[in-house]
């Protein structure tokens, strides 16, 4: 799986839209992004993933560069409840892979 | 919505002790797995479960841990003699067939080894 790199830490004022950035310039043809967030002590929750088309859901949206070699995700109208780890995993596909989670992006949602 | 289930939310055990950590995937998903969260540190994996079977396992799951499939629901992870550095969260989580389906993770157990 690519190595991703994150900042350590961000601060979104609420209301606002949280952009965290995501490199992977190591990425191969057949490694999706995902992204994850962890809030306090609490199991991992999913966001989003994709493989190389932007994506949205109702939690937030993917944007990935045309080369691949960096993601952001946007969470559009951050809520003091959004303050969590969010990682940026990217993993090869196959029938049972782990994730590899690295160390985050601490965000801070300010009110 | 469905969820992953764990329980108990906290095990408090002494060292050498056996401790078995329950978990309820979600119905129809068919992979199974174990990662662990040393307090301030990653998630990391332990192992995974497929058709009754390991299907990978971390360096950190050695002898001392084994999982299981009881039944159709529960999966469960064991460790035989707990050491002090055991003291972690344990998160299970579950995935639907399909290869690039996320992983559902639950609420976590807090192992405390005294």
């Amino acid at each position: 799986d690519a190595k991703t790199t994150q900042p350590p830490s961000m601060d979104c004022a609420e209301g606002r839209a949280a952009n965290l950035p995501c490199n992977h310039s190591t990425i191969s043809g057949n490694e999706y992004v995902y992204w994850y967030r962890q809030i306090h002590s609490q199991g991992p929750q999913y966001i989003i993933h994709g493989l190389k088309n932007n994506e949205t859901n109702e939690m937030a949206s993917l944007i990935i560069t045309e080369d691949r070699k960096s993601s952001t995700l946007i969470l559009p109208h951050a809520t003091l409840r959004d303050t969590a780890v969010y990682y940026c995993i990217a993993r090869i596909v196959d029938t049972g892979n782990q994730f590899y989670f690295g160390t985050g992006t601490s965000l801070t949602v300010i009110p | 919505e469905p969820e992953v289930t764990q329980t108990p939310s906290h095990q408090v055990t002494q060292m050498g002790q056996e401790v078995i950590l329950r978990c309820v995937p979600i119905s129809n998903h068919l992979y199974f797995y174990w990662y662990r969260q040393i307090l301030g540190q990653k998630v990391e994996f332990l192992v995974s479960f497929y058709n009754n079977e390991i299907s990978e396992k971390s360096e950190i799951f050695d002898d001392q841990f084994s999982v299981e499939r009881p039944d159709g629901s529960n999966f469960t992870l064991k460790i035989r003699s707990t050491k002090l550095e055991d003291s972690a969260m344990y998160f299970c989580a579950s995935r639907f067939f399909r290869v690039d389906n996320e992983q559902f993770f639950g609420p976590g157990t807090r192992l405390t080894v005294l």
